[in-house]
């Protein structure tokens, strides 16, 4: 069964220093997503990307953060200058259509700033 | 704004027995998704279930069923003769159809599994 398949499962990373997070998604899906999870907290919605270009973005997602598809096989969620409460969970979610009735998670990358 | 809201942070059961973890949410959209995920210590998240909002009948899989009450904007999942793997978090959420494509999630259930 296809996958969404994400890099690092666990990165570590100082306070200031700038971190990207890789995704893979399925390779006939068109739409791209990032949610995060602080720890004990809910999912929440980072941005969209469809059409290398971002279809929408929530409140969090601010100018340290970007997004890009650099080579037409990964989807990438940089942050600048990461602060500790960074630290959470991040997913990528790929699907072949908006708003679609089945969205596939990756299983997450970890991010613990220090 | 759609919301979502679970009321019960955590909850326990007796292995082999029946759960029933609920969800409530807010909309004015009269067509929608609503999911269930489940998030096991790797954190993971994984589909339980899912239901379009049109549709009258409560979708099933396996050990898992919905009791969808579109009027009564409620959207519980029942976990049947329960299992020690059956422990997690699990996230009730929902996707518009038509308009804003994100997917939104409620706080969250503990569910512990006693043997």
């Amino acid at each position: 069964e296809p996958e969404v398949t994400q890099t690092p499962s666990h990165q570590v990373t100082q306070m200031g220093q700038e971190v990207i997070l890789r995704c893979v998604p399925i390779s006939n899906h068109l739409y791209f997503y990032w949610y995060r999870q602080i720890l004990g907290q809910k999912v929440e919605f980072l941005v969209s990307f469809y059409n290398n270009e971002i279809s929408e973005k929530s409140e969090i997602f601010d100018d340290q953060f970007s997004v890009e598809r650099p080579d037409g096989s990964n989807f990438t969620l940089k942050i600048r200058s990461t602060k500790l409460e960074d630290s959470a969970m991040y997913f990528c979610a790929s699907q072949n259509l908006p708003r679609a009735f089945l969205a596939f998670f990756g299983q997450g990358t970890r991010l613990t700033v220090v | 704004a759609q919301t979502v809201t679970q009321s019960q942070p955590e909850m326990s059961v007796q292995e082999a027995e029946t759960v029933t973890l609920s969800c409530t949410y807010d909309t004015s959209e009269s067509d929608y998704y609503l999911f269930w995920y489940k998030q096991p210590p790797s954190r993971q998240m994984i589909l339980v279930i899912r239901q379009e909002a049109y549709k009258q009948q409560n979708a099933t899989e396996n050990r898992f069923s919905v009791n969808f009450q579109k009027a009564a904007k409620s959207f519980s999942l029942k976990i049947s003769d329960s299992q020690l793997g059956d422990a997690a978090m699990y996230f009730c959420a929902y996707r518009s159809t038509s308009r804003d494509d994100k997917i939104i999630f409620g706080k969250g259930t503990r569910l512990h599994i006693l043997p």
